[in-house]
């Protein structure tokens, strides 16, 4: 089962910052969060990850709340583009498969 | 770029064949990974390599085998394919500490 939990679907307007939430109330001190993304018929694009301090790379900045419990993924100026289904998971690599299944995500979709 | 390479877009077998679905990664990655994606389901995962023969589990092994004699190919074996594995494959791989990079996956259909 995956460790995360993250709402099934949101809407955002085009232009405007895209917040996805994430809880993951069970992550250990060495999991690491990671953000994929899935546009439809690809495989899943990796985004950012991040341990305990806020991150930001050219696609989304990443805020990993202080007790680590949640975080949230940015979008800052969402485009049509950015319609797809989001993933977030904890994993550990030197913690085998544990954390490696994704759930079902969620499914965002930039209106115009 | 890296790139994960999945021998089939699409496949098409029958209920009982020997199913080798083949997996290629050229960035000499220790991790290798196999999912099935269904609707409504997610991603979960099947069998994860973290060296040449060496494999571990995942969610759903159960009906699967996996193969990993070189260290950039990864097969995922169905020993008599059955109905209930028609669905998406994706393979990924991964540096030992960083992120997975995805195949785009190969359509399964068990008739």
């Amino acid at each position: 089962d995956a460790k995360t939990t993250q709402p099934p679907s949101m809407d955002c307007a085009e232009g405007r910052a895209a917040n996805l939430p994430c809880n993951h109330s069970t992550i250990s001190g060495n999991e690491y969060v990671y953000w994929y993304r899935q546009i439809h018929s690809q495989g899943p694009q990796y985004i950012i990850h991040g341990l305990k301090n806020n991150e930001t790379n050219e696609m989304a900045s990443l805020i990993i709340t202080e007790d680590r419990k949640s975080s949230t993924l940015i979008l800052p100026h969402a485009t049509l583009r950015d319609t797809a289904v989001y993933y977030c998971i904890v994993w550990y690599s030197g913690g085998g498969a544990d954390g490696l299944t994704f759930g079902k995500g969620t499914h965002l979709i930039i209106q115009p | 770029d890296v790139k994960v390479t999945q021998s089939s877009r699409y496949l098409v077998k029958r209920t009982g064949e020997k199913v080798f679905l083949e997996c290629v990664q050229d960035m000499d990655h220790e991790n290798m990974f196999w999912y099935r994606q269904d609707p409504g389901l997610g991603l979960r995962l099947i069998y994860f390599s973290y060296d040449v023969k060496m494999k571990e589990k995942g969610d759903i092994p159960e009906g699967y085998s996996v193969s990993r004699e070189k260290k950039e190919r990864f097969s995922l074996i169905l020993e008599s394919a059955s109905t209930n594995q028609t669905s998406m494959y994706l393979c990924a791989s991964s540096l030992r500490r960083s992120y997975l990079h995805f195949g785009n996956g190969t359509r399964l259909t068990v008739t």
